[in-house]
């Protein structure tokens, strides 16, 4: 099954207390990224990722680290997590390039990994 | 900075009945529209889109507009069913890139059976 996977699901950590949230997909896509979602202010852009060894920030990237060593695989690195870094996070993958009939554009979401920082 | 506003936070319609959210841009460069539906614990998935050089899309009950000078467009949702009810963000494209998004604050959809 065509999937994106986040883990954990659920994290309740302590500030300072570095933590990773792993993201998979097995679509083969190109381009993969991270949001994170707060109430009254949509998807927010932490970091994305155009292909293998590239990466970039988004919006929000401050207190986040990234890396892009595989193809399939984004992890997001929290070195030293705040309480203003608990919310939902999301990772989401699109294809990125041209592919015939298929809408390229898609982003294909994660289930989400809710982080409490306490 | 760019931004997408996107209105009303929370609506509320009889079942059966028809849903309108309404979303605004700023960047006069954005290109592509998606529209994504987030059910309760799930990730969103889009539903529908549109690029600025079309000015409707229809998908079964659901349908896109797009008013580029006005820099508005709509997701209309007719006959509504009791799973329609999700939360709804709308996003528009940062200049000619169709993979970064700005995204409205999302519109909470209820459906009273």
């Amino acid at each position: 099954e065509a999937q994106v996977t986040q883990n954990p699901r659920y994290l309740i950590t302590v500030t300072g207390k570095k933590l990773t949230v792993t993201c998979s997909q097995n679509m083969n896509h190109e381009y993969m990224s991270w949001y994170r979602q707060d109430p009254g202010l949509g998807l927010r852009q932490i970091y994305y990722s155009m292909n293998v060894e590239v990466t970039d920030k988004g919006d929000v990237p401050e207190g986040y680290k990234v890396s892009r060593k595989e193809k399939r695989n984004f992890p997001l690195i929290l070195e030293s997590p705040s309480p203003n870094q608990t919310s939902l996070y999301f990772c989401a993958s699109s294809l990125s390039r041209v592919a015939g009939w298929e809408n390229t554009d898609t982003q294909y979401f994660g289930p989400g990994t809710r982080l409490t920082v306490l | 900075g760019e931004n997408v506003e996107q209105h009303p936070s929370t609506l509320s319609v009889q079942e059966g009945d028809s849903a309108v959210i309404k979303c605004t841009y700023s960047d006069s460069a954005s290109n592509y529209f998606p529209w994504y539906k987030q059910e309760l614990g799930k990730g969103p998935q889009l539903i529908i889109d549109i690029r600025s050089n079309v000015g409707e899309k229809k998908d079964q009950r659901i349908a896109v507009t797009l008013n580029k000078t006005a820099k508005h467009f709509s997701l209309h949702i007719t006959e509504t069913q009791p799973e329609d009810s999700a939360v709804y963000f709308c996003a528009a494209s940062i200049g000619g890139s169709n993979y970064q998004l700005i995204w409205g604050a999302g519109t909470k959809l209820i459906i009273k059976p």
